[in-house]
């Protein structure tokens, strides 16, 4: 099973809104990933969580706040949002470290009004 | 620094053509390389990898090889069908590296 799983599938808010995108993998991987993909790109990397561990921050803005609660489930807070924040916002997880392969979840696509 | 290119789209193929889709890379070391496909309106889903040179990753009728003498990585497939029409990303992940490095992205159309 290389599943993740990430909800809502759509969403759409206001610029002054609060929300969160939610990501899930039961396969005990213990690194994972949030990346965003505008349309007709490949994916740019965002955050990585290895260990539950921030690892790496590509230099997002902190409207973007990411969680890790544990080893399965890692979250995306968003608040005051900009309209060019509307993207997919793709999670994925790997086995142990950053060099393992990545296996992605189907995105949340995301509509900033 | 990594990087991949890629062929540009879309490349359009009638079904049953033979497809390839070009790949080549720059990498420190030994890189692990990989295909990633992504249907419409989906996320990526790893079509295949290779972690070493002369390594051939295969899946769902396409193959890759990794050559490190001419640093490429292309896809094939002997015989397209319509539900092969997605957007096809070559990546890769050196071994001192700290996140995939994608290609732009190849789209293809496969028609009847």
């Amino acid at each position: 099973d290389t599943e993740v799983t990430q909800t809502p599938k759509h969403l759409v808010m206001g610029m002054t809104n609060k929300k969160s995108l939610k990501c899930e993998q039961h396969m005990g991987h213990r690194a994972m990933y949030w990346y965003k993909q505008k349309a007709k790109k490949p994916p740019e990397l965002m955050f990585v969580y290895s260990y539950e561990k921030l690892s790496i921050n590509e230099s997002v803005p902190s409207r973007f706040s990411p969680e890790c609660p544990n080893s399965s489930l890692l979250n995306l807070h968003l608040h005051a949002l900009q309209p060019e924040d509307s993207a997919l916002y793709l999670c994925a997880s790997s086995p142990r470290q950053v060099t393992d392969t990545q296996y992605f979840g189907p995105g949340t696509r995301l509509t900033v009004l | 620094g990594d990087s991949v290119t890629q062929m540009e789209g879309p490349v359009t193929l009638s079904e049953e053509a033979f497809l390839t889709i070009n790949c080549t890379y720059t990498a420190t070391g030994y890189p692990s390389l990989f295909w990633y496909v992504q249907y419409p309106g989906e996320g990526l889903q790893l079509l295949l990898k290779a972690t070493k040179a002369d390594d051939k990753g295969s899946n769902k009728g396409f193959e890759a090889t990794y050559r490190k003498e001419t640093t490429s990585f292309h896809l094939e497939k002997g015989s397209v069908q319509v539900s092969d029409s997605a957007v096809y990303f070559c990546a890769l992940i050196s071994g001192g590296g700290n996140k995939l490095t994608f290609g732009t992205g190849t789209q293809l159309k496969v028609e009847l």
